[in-house]
């Protein structure tokens, strides 16, 4: 089954506490994308990685950190010094190399709650 | 902004009549995709039109592109209680990355 998955479905955080959402794909795409989406509203780009090795920060980066250090992950960690972090995150992954404007195929996201 | 603009925000109809969703947007693009979300699920990519093209068909999808206008609109025919789900346009200038407007929300009603 080739896709992109995505855990943990739902994940608490406490105050001050660092969490780490998985996001994997076996498209074998070269670009990964993650975005934050809030209730009723468009998606938003927190970090986007071209290549492996690489990665660059999106419209909303402050207080989030990534890795790509596999061609097939792409982590994503909210830090404690995201102070809003309650919202639905969404990974996606594009074939890459022709730039960023292709069809992006999503993940079934992971909902973040603050406890 | 090249950020694209729904309307409606939000849409009721009847099962079996069409529905028709506008995204506006700001600069010249690359291209303009569809993409639907059912209530708590990923992103499913429905159409891609290309600054060049005027229509697209799929299934029962229509898209059309009016780039002097800045504006595309997605037609659903014959719809169904399926369809119901959040519909959201993405704008691309050249090789730029994806920016996703706020969606419209359909529903329909049996």
């Amino acid at each position: 089954d080739g896709g992109i998955t995505q855990s943990p479905k739902y994940l608490f955080r406490k105050e001050g506490q660092n969490v780490t959402l998985s996001c994997e794909q076996n498209l074998n795409h070269d670009a990964m994308y993650w975005y934050r989406q809030d209730p009723g509203q468009g998606l938003r780009l927190i970090y986007y990685s071209q290549i492996v090795n690489d990665f660059q920060k999106g419209d909303i980066a402050e207080g989030y950190s990534v890795s790509r250090e596999k061609k097939e992950s792409f982590p994503l960690t909210v830090t404690s010094a995201q102070k809003n972090p309650t919202a639905f995150y969404l990974c996606a992954s594009s074939i890459g190399g022709a730039g960023l404007s292709e069809t992006q195929y999503f993940g079934p996201g992971t909902r973040l709650l603050v406890l | 902004s090249q950020q694209g603009e729904e309307d409606p925000q939000a849409l009721s109809i009847q099962e079996g009549e069409n529905a028709t969703m506008n995204c506006s947007y700001k600069t010249s693009i690359n291209n303009l995709q569809w993409y639907r979300q059912n209530s708590g699920r990923g992103l499913v990519h429905l159409i891609l039109i290309r600054s060049n093209e005027r229509e697209k068909h799929s299934g029962r999808l229509r898209v059309t592109l009016d780039t002097s206008k800045k504006s595309s609109s997605l037609l659903i025919t014959a719809s169904r209680a399926a369809d119901t789900a959040s519909y959201f346009c993405a704008t691309a200038k050249g090789a730029q990355k994806l920016v996703f407007g706020q969606g419209t929300r359909l529903t329909i009603n049996p």
